[in-house]
């Protein structure tokens, strides 16, 4: 596609479930990121992907929170058992290549409210 | 669309106005400087970069200014409009890996 798209743009959960969020980056960009955004914060780094490689996973705050990268293109991060404190915009985004040069394009981000 | 930050530092100025938005990065090894805008209900838009080889850069109305020394960055956007209406992110990240690393951001209001 054009962008980089993101499903569900909202998501309202129970505490305690599990839920699973949706990113489609631009066509043949290798390189996939996922960042959190909490009221009142910067954009904090969870994982990328880059090709075929091992993803980065130095920034999932838990092991309760997965990605993966199917056929190098969608991306799934899941959250299982949810706590209140993982309320907060998800944000994906694509790159053509892991570096700064190669620029990075954002989705709308998902905003998921934990009740 | 949810505003995505009600603590922000805020910075209020007058429609025509200059505004000049600052970021303290952390990493000194980091080489590369990205300024983004974020709209309420949007992903984060680049705006301008800057190289660490560099101490100034300019845009169409928009410079960032790079201090190594004291690990400073500053972005001064000319005639400000209301459409500049938005929170401003810097980013720091090296040139070749690692991902960006985002700062907390500034809200910018312009009052018409």
């Amino acid at each position: 596609g054009a962008g980089v798209s993101q499903s569900p743009s909202n998501k309202v959960t129970e505490k305690g479930k599990d839920v699973e969020l949706r990113c489609d980056p631009i066509s043949g960009h290798t390189a996939l990121y996922w960042y959190r955004q909490s009221l009142g914060q910067g954009l904090e780094f969870l994982i990328y992907f880059q090709g075929n490689s091992a993803p980065d996973k130095s920034g999932l705050p838990s092991d309760r929170f997965s990605a993966e990268r199917t056929g190098g293109s969608v991306s799934t991060l899941t959250i299982q058992r949810t706590q209140q404190e993982d309320s907060a915009v998800y944000l994906c985004a694509s790159s053509a290549g892991v570096g700064g040069l190669y620029g990075y394009t954002f989705g709308s981000g998902t905003r998921l409210t934990v009740v | 669309g949810e505003s995505v930050g009600l603590h922000l530092p805020t910075l209020s100025v007058q429609e025509g106005d200059n505004s000049i938005i600052n970021c303290a990065y952390s990493n000194s090894a980091s080489d590369y400087f990205i300024w983004y805008k974020q709209e309420s209900g949007k992903g984060p838009q680049f705006i301008i970069d800057i190289r660490s080889n560099m101490d100034k850069r300019q845009g169409q109305r928009v410079t960032v200014l790079l201090n190594k020394t004291v690990k400073h960055l500053s972005l001064q956007i000319a005639a400000t409009q209301p459409g500049d209406s938005a929170v401003y992110f810097c980013a720091e990240t090296m040139i070749f890996g690692t991902p960006l690393v985002f700062g907390k951001g500034t809200r910018l209001s312009v009052i018409a």
